[in-house]
């Protein structure tokens, strides 16, 4: 079936920096959904991207869908404390609304 | 307010007890998801159902059941819950269009424990 590789699973860094993290698939995929969950809640969508080489910004968020469609990466910048929790990407093929999700990437940002 | 509501959020049982644990959307969503969350695993799904009446199994249904009668509640059933269920579960509401795609709301989770 279906799978998303997200990396890294984890990344420690500074008050200020600017964060990276991407996913990538074997199959195609026609939506590519980023959310993030803070300790003990449920995911929260941050960004969704529905054509191939979309980029989108939500504030200090930019997301892109990448060209090959099997491919997606969200970058933070300037982060805050508060940037704190887990991001998946998640993202459909063409199985109606079954949404594949990555194994996650926890961020921990250091005042 | 739009809302994916699950209850109970924490639960410790015993092998071999039946439970439920209940999802309600207020969205009138066709599209329904049970996850589980386990470290380094992500989110895996357990069942989904694409309307009233109809459910279909995800990448992980041993030993669960659901069920939908209505079009905002979809309850997952543990028959005879096992250790290696004890997981943190999400419920999910799809919003889908044709032209859009889709995004998944979720509720605020379940903390299972199975001793």
């Amino acid at each position: 079936g279906q799978q998303l590789n997200q990396s890294p699973q984890s990344m420690f860094i500074q008050e200020g920096e600017d964060v990276s993290m991407n996913c990538t698939s074997s199959s195609i995929f026609n939506t590519w959904l980023w959310y993030k969950q803070d300790p003990g809640e449920g995911p929260v969508l941050l960004i969704a991207l529905y054509k191939a080489g979309e980029l989108t910004s939500n504030g200090r968020l930019t997301a892109q869908f990448g060209i090959t469609r099997k491919d997606s990466f969200l970058n933070i910048s300037a982060s805050i404390p508060s940037d704190v929790g887990i991001y998946f990407c998640a993202g459909q093929g063409n199985q109606g609304g079954k949404l594949i999700f990555g194994q996650g990437t926890e961020l921990s940002v250091k005042p | 307010e739009a809302q994916v509501t699950q209850n109970p959020r924490y639960l410790i049982t015993v092998t071999g007890k039946k439970l439920t644990v209940t999802c309600s959307q207020n969205m009138n969503h066709e599209y329904m998801s049970w996850y589980r969350q386990d470290p380094g695993l992500g989110l895996r799904q357990i069942y989904y159902s694409m309307n009233v009446e109809v459910t279909d199994k995800g990448d992980v249904p041993e030993g669960y059941k659901v069920s939908r009668k209505e079009k905002r509640n979809f309850p997952l059933i543990l028959e005879s819950p096992s250790p290696n269920q004890t997981s943190l579960y999400f419920c999910a509401s799809l919003k889908q269009g044709a032209t859009w795609g889709t995004e998944a709301f979720f509720g605020q989770g379940t903390r299972l424990t199975v001793v």
